[in-house]
């Protein structure tokens, strides 16, 4: 297994257009979270996947970001009608709930959201 | 709600050092706390974590202890390396029984810079 993966790296694009990232989780996780990080901030929760069901939304997720999971598997997270303050790293991490209580939750390396 | 505070960085020394970045909590009940570290251009790693009171969570010589009545997660090592630069993130997972979802609160991150 070669880790959380998304895709793409890095994404530039113009005000107003809407952008989509995914990300791979390690196979055998079922749970996924999306996460944002700003310049010199820690990453802020964004919503949370047990398998394909989405059970928790931060306050911080308009009504532009919608995020997916079918099948439970991989996952999206689409911003539309982009705007200058979107740009930040969204970091996608995956664990397991079947193990001991809060097991460790794996990142990747993140997409970089650039509106220009 | 659940929050964490860590130092301001940047933190600089020169190696062999002693280290301390303190972090402290607030939570209800007894969450789980996680130091994870971000070296340049990679993502987020777990470095260490404690699941209850008292426990001290190692790895790499670096250490926490969970101390509850101080609500503090400080990381300590005692030596550091030039290869130990890098942001360090203190974070906790709030225990919310059988809703425990596994989601991070993250502290805004410590920049340590080693000098040789």
């Amino acid at each position: 297994d070669t880790g959380v993966s998304q895709d793409p790296r890095h994404k530039i694009t113009k005000r107003g257009q809407n952008v989509t990232f995914r990300c791979d989780p390690i196979s055998e996780h079922n749970r996924l979270y999306w996460y944002r990080q700003t310049l010199g901030q820690g990453p802020e929760f964004l919503t949370y996947f047990q398998n394909e069901a989405q059970l928790e939304k931060s306050r911080l997720l308009s009504d532009r970001f919608s995020a997916e999971r079918p099948k439970g598997s991989f996952s999206t997270l689409e911003i539309q009608r982009t705007e200058q303050g979107d740009s930040a790293m969204y970091l996608c991490a995956s664990s397991t709930d079947r193990g001991p209580v809060n097991t460790e939750a794996f990142f990747g390396q993140g997409t970089r959201l650039t509106v220009v | 709600g659940d929050s964490v505070t860590q130092m301001e960085g940047p933190v600089t020394l020169s190696e062999e050092a002693f280290l301390t970045i303190n972090c402290t909590y607030t939570a209800t009940g007894y969450p789980s706390l996680f130091w994870y570290v971000q070296y340049p251009g990679e993502g987020l790693q777990l470095l260490l974590k404690a699941t209850k009171a008292d426990d001290k969570g190692s790895n790499k010589g670096f250490e926490a202890t969970y101390r509850k009545e101080t609500t503090s997660f400080h990381l300590e090592k005692g030596s550091v390396q030039v290869s130990d630069s890098a942001v360090y993130f203190c974070a906790l997972s709030g225990d919310h029984g059988s809703s425990n979802t596994g989601k991070l609160i993250f502290g805004q991150g410590t920049t340590l810079q080693v000098k040789p």
